[in-house]
């Protein structure tokens, strides 16, 4: 089973600064990486797939990369909404994993 | 645009079995030909994917819910539906549904419905 280890747990900045979330998975995943985002009482909400793919409607200052094993999301500058806690998930034929969680909060 | 709402009661007894519904509006089960997603999250905690299925009836699980999971789908309802049997206090969660886009990720989701295990 694919484990994926999300760091920092936590991660403490203020609007306008650039946020680096990473992803780490226990065996390559190959580019089969998403990334949501979750706030307080809402349901968790597509923002990047396949690694690197945009969902729509998602605000260009969101990007992402990696591939294999390791992973990258972006957000290059903080908006008072983005604070909210960022999950990556792994898809296959034999089943879904999440991250932990990353939990992006204001400085 | 798509909508998601799970349903089922909210207050769940040790040993008996979680049921909840997931309605699906503004489209069809039918016309994504990828897997519907049934995810939980504890209080306080991460997302943990149950299992998922696609409207022909196929399925697949959590390999540690397995044996305590059955997903069906009921196509003329336009629903798909979780049952988990045997539930213990370490089941209570938020049970979301959830919908396949780009192929297998899951998007949009129901707004989650919260059951407690407890006598």
């Amino acid at each position: 089973e694919i484990v994926l280890t999300q760091s920092p747990g936590t991660l403490s900045l203020s609007p306008g600064e650039r946020a680096t979330l990473s992803c780490r998975a226990s065996q390559s995943v190959s580019f089969y990486l998403a990334w949501y985002q979750q706030k307080p009482g809402q349901a968790p909400r597509l923002l990047i797939y396949d690694a690197s793919n945009r969902a729509t409607g998602i605000p260009a200052r969101f990007s992402a990369s990696g591939s294999g094993t390791d992973f990258t999301l972006t957000i290059s500058s903080l908006e008072p909404e983005d604070f909210a806690v960022y999950y990556c998930q792994h898809r296959s034929n034999w089943g879904n994993t999440f991250g932990q969680g990353t939990k992006l909060e204001i400085k | 645009q798509l909508q998601l709402q799970e349903s089922g009661p909210g207050l769940v007894k040790p040993s008996e079995t979680l049921s909840l519904t997931c309605t699906v509006s503004g489209g069809s089960i039918s016309s994504r030909s990828y897997y519907w997603g049934w995810i939980r999250q504890p209080p306080g905690k991460g997302l943990e994917w149950i299992g998922s299925i696609h409207y022909s009836g196929n399925t697949f699980y959590n390999s540690s819910l397995k044996s305590r999971v059955t997903i069906s789908v009921d196509t003329s309802k336009n629903q798909f539906s979780l049952k988990l049997s045997s539930v213990t206090a370490a089941d209570t969660a938020v049970y979301y549904c959830a919908s396949p886009t780009y192929f297998n990720w899951f998007d949009p989701w129901g707004q989650g419905t919260l059951v407690t295990v407890s006598s």
